[in-house]
This record gives structure tokens, sequence and C-alpha cells, in this order.
């Protein structure tokens, strides 16, 4: 049973582009989250999918858009990137329901140069 | 604003000694508590979950401790291993959500826990 995992593992890009990250959640889940990590901090929760929709959204710009698709992977976009965006991009899953786990996926490592 | 505080930022500890970190949050609405274990490269592994109806859970060497009145709730681990050596984060979570009991998760900043043989 595969995890969580995410693509790519890692990606070099420089101020004003755009980028996409993906995410696929472990099998049987159907609700994605996504957490921004910068270096020696936690983990900071941007925005959360579920049925296709943003559920929830932490405080980051319009900057940060997202989508999951029907089979509940998910995308997160970042445009006009900035050098403070460079970080680990975590993905989790969960199913829905009562005490259910969120599990990370590995992350995208992005630097912004 | 940072809902839940962490501390100590590091710690060493000798091979087999107890590992004590600790949290402290604001929202009284947070109803779930967990501890990640992140070792560098990796993503965050839950090790152990708390709910506030209960003020202790122990899953092996690993112990949360739970202090609603104060706000407040600790890992232990016991016997402390080098293998243990990475990065634990306590987490909130709380109020009904969409969807189930978990919204998003607020982490705290994180201890580097260090095991010296």
């Amino acid at each position: 049973d595969a995890g969580v995992t995410q693509s790519p593992t890692h990606l070099i890009k420089t101020r004003g582009q755009q980028v996409t990250l993906r995410c696929s959640p472990k099998s049987g889940h159907d609700t994605v989250s996504w957490y921004q990590q910068a270096l020696g901090q936690g983990p900071q929760f941007i925005f959360q999918y579920y049925e296709e929709e943003e559920r929830q959204r932490g405080n980051f710009p319009d900057r940060f858009s997202g989508h999951q698709f029907p089979n509940y992977s998910s995308e997160l976009n970042v445009n006009a990137l900035l050098l403070g965006d460079s970080a680990l991009y975590l993905c989790a899953s969960r199913a829905r329901g009562f005490q259910e786990t969120q599990y990370f996926g590995p992350g995208t490592r992005l630097l912004v140069l | 604003q940072q809902q839940v505080k962490q501390s100590p930022q590091s710690l060493i500890v000798q091979k087999g000694g107890i590992s004590i970190i600790n949290c402290a949050y604001e929202n009284t609405a947070f109803d779930y508590f967990p501890w990640y274990q992140q070792f560098p490269g990796k993503g965050p592994a839950l090790l152990i979950a708390i709910r506030p109806d209960v003020s202790e859970k122990k899953e092996g060497r690993f112990t949360i401790s739970f202090n609603k009145s104060a706000k407040q709730f600790s890992l232990h681990i016991m016997d402390s291993q080098p293998g243990d050596s990475a990065t634990y984060f306590c987490a909130a979570s709380g109020g009904m959500n969409y969807g189930g009991s978990q919204g998003n998760l607020i982490f705290g900043k994180g201890t580097k826990l260090s095991v010296k043989p």
C-alpha cells in the first residue's frame, strides 16, 4: 500500500516564475492538505481540498492556489515566485471521519533563486 | 500569532535517558494533539496523539501527558536511543471542521533531539 507520494522531489526556479507541485494521497484517503515548511520551522497550513474544492485556507496569499482531481490527487500552484517561497512543501492526506490521522508525504524541496 | 509554543528548541540526551518535550496551546477549541517525528529530508511521521478527555496516553516508549487546565501537553521518550535522534513537532487542531473532526494542524516550531551513545 503506497503512502502519500509527491513530485518532483526537488525543484529550482527563479523569481517571478510559476511552479506546480503534485501529490497523490494514500490509498483510501480523499482529503488532501498542503503545508509549507521553511528551514528550521514547523509546517504551516496552506489549504485543504475535499470533493475537488478548497475547504479551508491558511494565511497565504492568492499566489498560492490548488486543485484536486476526481481521483483525489492534488496540485499546488505558486505564481510570481518570491525568494521567501523557498521551502519544503508537504502534502498530507486523510480519510474523512472522526479521529482520522493525517499522513504526510516526503515533500518537494523548492529553491527560488 | 503562534498558537502552539514548543520547548526546548534543542535537546541532548544520553542513551537510555528520558527525553521530555513540552508544548503549550492557546485555543481552547483544540481537541486533537498529535506529535510528529521528522528525519532530515523526510516528511513528518505521526508518533502518537491524544484527545483532551484523557490525561495520558502511552505507546511503547512514547508517552503523552496532557494538562487541560494548564493548556499544556508533553512528550516523554523513555529509554532514548540514538535512532530517536530527529526533530519532533507537537501540533494541535480542533473544532468541527468540514468532513470530520480534524481540520488543519497548527504546529510548534520543533525540537531537535540528539541522543548520544
